[in-house]
């Protein structure tokens, strides 16, 4: 089965501007989450659909984050307006629902560079 | 310190020695697992040990988890060169979402 993908892999862009990440989950997992990690530092959790509703969101930085998953298939996390500290590594994971407390399969995650 | 934290930082051995990274954790768990991240990849899944465990084995791991000092271990034994990678530890409590540790990096010499 194709696991966990992410698009675009690497976006550089200025402060001020807008980036959509984009995750699709593993065909049939409920479970979709966003994490981050910024400057090396540990891996943090932003948020979890289970199918189209955010499960969790407490993760969320600001309200400069919207993340959507129409439809319950693929997801998206803009950024907007992007600021120098939300550089770093962005990486989706998604699981299966009778899971969600067990293995969760990441993608390769976007690295976003804010100049 | 964070949740999940890992220790040492940073590990350099020589192909076919023993690995051994620990993980301190401040609340009580469900779970606690292990991830590998090979440079620009995505993390994969290596053992979960619940937290009625004491010790787990998977091929060349071996995971330990005391829940008394809220900590746990991963033991790569005879490691190779392609073990050569960061590797986290993530703590399941309550919500379904991971909390990770900032990471060992872990240089296996050829």
């Amino acid at each position: 089965e194709a696991g966990v993908t992410q698009f675009p892999s690497h976006s550089v862009i200025e402060k001020g501007q807008t980036v959509t990440l984009r995750c699709d989950p593993i065909s049939g997992h409920d479970n979709l989450y966003w994490y981050r990690r910024v400057m090396g530092k540990e891996i943090k959790f932003l948020l979890h659909f289970v199918k189209e509703s955010k499960q969790d969101e407490s993760g969320m930085p600001n309200n400069r984050f919207l993340a959507e998953r129409t439809g319950g298939t693929y997801s998206t996390l803009k950024v907007q307006p992007a600021e120098l500290e939300d550089s770093g590594v962005y990486f989706c994971a998604s699981s299966r629902s009778d899971r969600g407390l067990y293995e969760q399969y990441f993608g390769p995650g976007t690295r976003l560079t804010v100049t | 310190s964070q949740q999940g934290e890992e220790d040492p930082q940073a590990l350099s051995i020589q192909e076919g020695e023993n690995a051994t990274m620990n993980c301190s954790y401040k609340t009580s768990i469900n779970n606690l697992q292990w991830y590998r991240q090979n440079s620009g990849r995505g993390l994969v899944h290596l053992i979960l040990i619940r937290s009625n465990e004491r010790e787990k084995h998977s091929g060349r791991l071996r995971v330990t988890l005391d829940t008394s000092k809220k900590s746990s271990s991963l033991l790569i034994t005879a490691s190779r060169a392609a073990d050569t990678a960061s590797y986290f530890c993530a703590t399941v409590a309550g919500r379904r979402a991971l909390t990770f540790g900032s990471g060992t990096r872990l240089q296996v010499q050829p």
